[in-house]
C-alpha cells in the first residue's frame, strides 16, 4: 500500500507570497495532520482535518489555513510568506481523531523564504 | 514548563548495548502516547505506540509507561549503528492534538 504522500518536495519563495502544499493520506485514513518543524525541533501541531472539518487547530497565525476535500486529500496554504516560515512541512494521516489512533507521517515538504 | 520534555543528547553507546530514551510529559490527562524515530533530512517513523502503564515489547524495542510519575521510555536493546538517529516522544493532548517533544539524538557507536 502506498503510504502517505505530498508535494512538492521543496519549494522556494519570496517574502510576502503565498504557498499551496498538498497531502494524500494511506488509503482509508480519513484524517489528516499538519505539522511545521524546524531544525532541531519536534514537529509543531498546526492543524488536524477529519471527515473533511478542522478538528484542531494549533497556535499558528491565520495566515496559515488549510482544508480537506472528499478524497481525504488536503492543502495547506500560507500567506504573506515570512522567513520565519521556512522549515519542513510534515503530513500525517490516520485512520481518524480517536486518542488511540496512530498517525503516519508523509515524507515532508521543505520551504524555503528567501 | 514543556508540555513534553526529553534529553536532547546526544546518547552514545556501543553497538550491542542497551539503549534507554527517556520522556516526561506534563498533562496528566494525556492516554496515548508514541516513539517516532527520525534519520536526518527525513521524516519521523513511527516505531512504539503505548496506552497502559507497564512495558510492551515488538522486536528490539520495549517502550515503558508510568502515568503516574507521567513518565514515558523506550529501550533498544542490541543496539546498532543503523539505530543512530533522533528518536520523538509524542502525547496526545485532549482529543486530537499530537504534542512532540525535541527529540533525543541517539549515536550507536560501532
Amino acid at each position: 500500500d502506498a503510504g502517505v504522500t505530498q508535494s512538492p518536495t521543496h519549494l522556494i519563495k519570496t517574502r510576502g507570497q503565498q504557498v499551496t502544499l498538498r497531502c494524500s493520506p494511506i488509503s482509508g485514513h480519513k484524517s489528516v495532520s499538519w505539522y511545521q518543524q524546524v531544525l532541531g525541533q519536534g514537529p509543531q501541531f498546526i492543524f488536524q482535518y477529519y471527515e473533511k472539518e478542522e478538528r484542531g487547530r494549533g497556535n499558528f497565525p491565520d495566515r496559515f489555513s488549510a482544508r480537506q476535500f472528499p478524497n481525504y486529500s488536503s492543502e495547506l496554504n500560507v500567506n504573506a510568506l515570512l522567513l520565519g516560515d521556512s522549515a519542513l512541512y510534515l503530513c500525517a494521516s490516520s485512520l481518524g481523531v480517536r486518542s488511540a489512533y496512530e498517525q503516519y507521517f508523509g515524507p515532508g515538504t521543505r520551504l524555503t523564504v528567501t | 514548563q514543556k508540555e513534553v520534555e526529553q534529553n536532547s543528547g546526544p546518547l552514545s553507546v556501543p553497538e550491542g548495548a542497551i539503549a534507554s530514551l527517556n520522556c516526561t510529559y506534563s498533562d496528566r490527562g494525556s492516554q496515548s502516547f508514541f516513539w517516532y524515530r527520525q534519520y536526518s533530512g527525513k521524516s519521523p517513523e513511527l516505531i512504539m505506540s503505548i496506552y497502559s502503564n507497564g512495558d510492551k515489547e515488538d522486536g528490539r524495542f520495549t517502550a515503558q509507561l508510568n502515568k503516574a510519575s507521567q513518565y514515558v521510555s523506550l529501550l533498544i536493546r542490541d543496539s546498532q549503528p543503523s539505530d543512530s538517529a533522533t528518536y520523538l516522544c509524542a502525547v496526545i493532548a485532549g482529543t486530537y492534538k499530537y504534542i512532540f517533544g525535541t527529540g533525543t539524538r541517539l549515536k550507536v557507536l560501532a
